[in-house]
């Protein structure tokens, strides 16, 4: 069982940028066999994607926040990361880091992180 | 609103089916693999079916999916109080370039 974990600030100004980091037990980020992604929910809705990233740095976003997002990995400490700026309270919402089933963006999500809440509110 | 489109809520009683359907298009259920995950609230989503009928390991065979052209279908069989979740549908869209999740529904176990 994979065990992914989020951390970072739970509380973020508005106009600010939020930052979370994924942390994959042993040198799993690093293997060739799969994509790691960025899911997010707000209260009482549903899931959105955020974006997605390989092993080598390629990159993935939703066109809906792809101005705002920037995620990287660091394969030497098996974490990836997520920052999106210029936040405001729309942007308050569990962030859930997840395992795509395969190499490929376009496949699902089989091991996910617990889900951290970040509010953003001054 | 989600692209694709799922029924707000379902119910049933227990030992019931009940059958939860997810609406895309062509550029994403039309031609991608769907999968279906269940979540409780405060928990992490799980993966329930993957590439439109596939159960990972230890997902019980009451869960079955499906797929037809633009559309897709999660049945529950043998309805039970455990099975009281969010159900989310997910293809990836070739137009958008991008990961959809359908809006979710609320199953309720009478």
């Amino acid at each position: 069982q994979l065990q992914l974990q989020e951390s970072g600030p739970g509380l973020v100004k508005p106009s600010e940028t939020l930052s979370l980091t994924c942390t994959v037990p042993g040198d799993s980020v690093s293997m060739t066999n799969y994509c790691w992604g960025w899911i997010r929910q707000s209260p009482g809705t549903g899931l959105e994607w955020i974006g997605s990233i390989y092993y080598t740095g390629s990159t993935y976003f939703n066109p809906s926040l792809n101005s705002r997002i920037t995620i990287s990995i660091d394969t030497s400490k098996s974490q990836f990361s997520l920052k999106l700026s210029s936040v405001t309270a729309a942007d308050t919402a569990v962030y859930y880091c997840a395992r795509h089933l395969g190499a490929g963006f376009n496949q699902g999500f089989d091991y996910w992180g617990q889900g951290s809440l970040v509010t953003v509110s001054s | 609103q989600s692209v694709l489109t799922q029924p707000p809520s379902a119910s049933g009683t227990p030992g019931q089916s009940v059958t939860i359907s997810c609406s895309g298009s062509s550029s994403n259920i039309g031609r991608s693999y769907v999968y279906w995950y269940q979540q409780f609230p405060g928990t992490a989503p799980k993966l329930l079916i993957h590439r439109n009928n596939q159960r990972p390991s230890g997902v019980p065979d009451r869960f079955s999916g499906s797929k037809s052209g633009t559309s897709a279908s999660l049945a529950i069989s043998g309805l039970r109080s455990e099975d009281e979740a969010d159900y989310y549908c997910q293809a990836w869209d070739d137009s958008l370039s991008a990961s959809l999740f359908g809006g979710g529904t609320k199953v309720t176990v009478l």
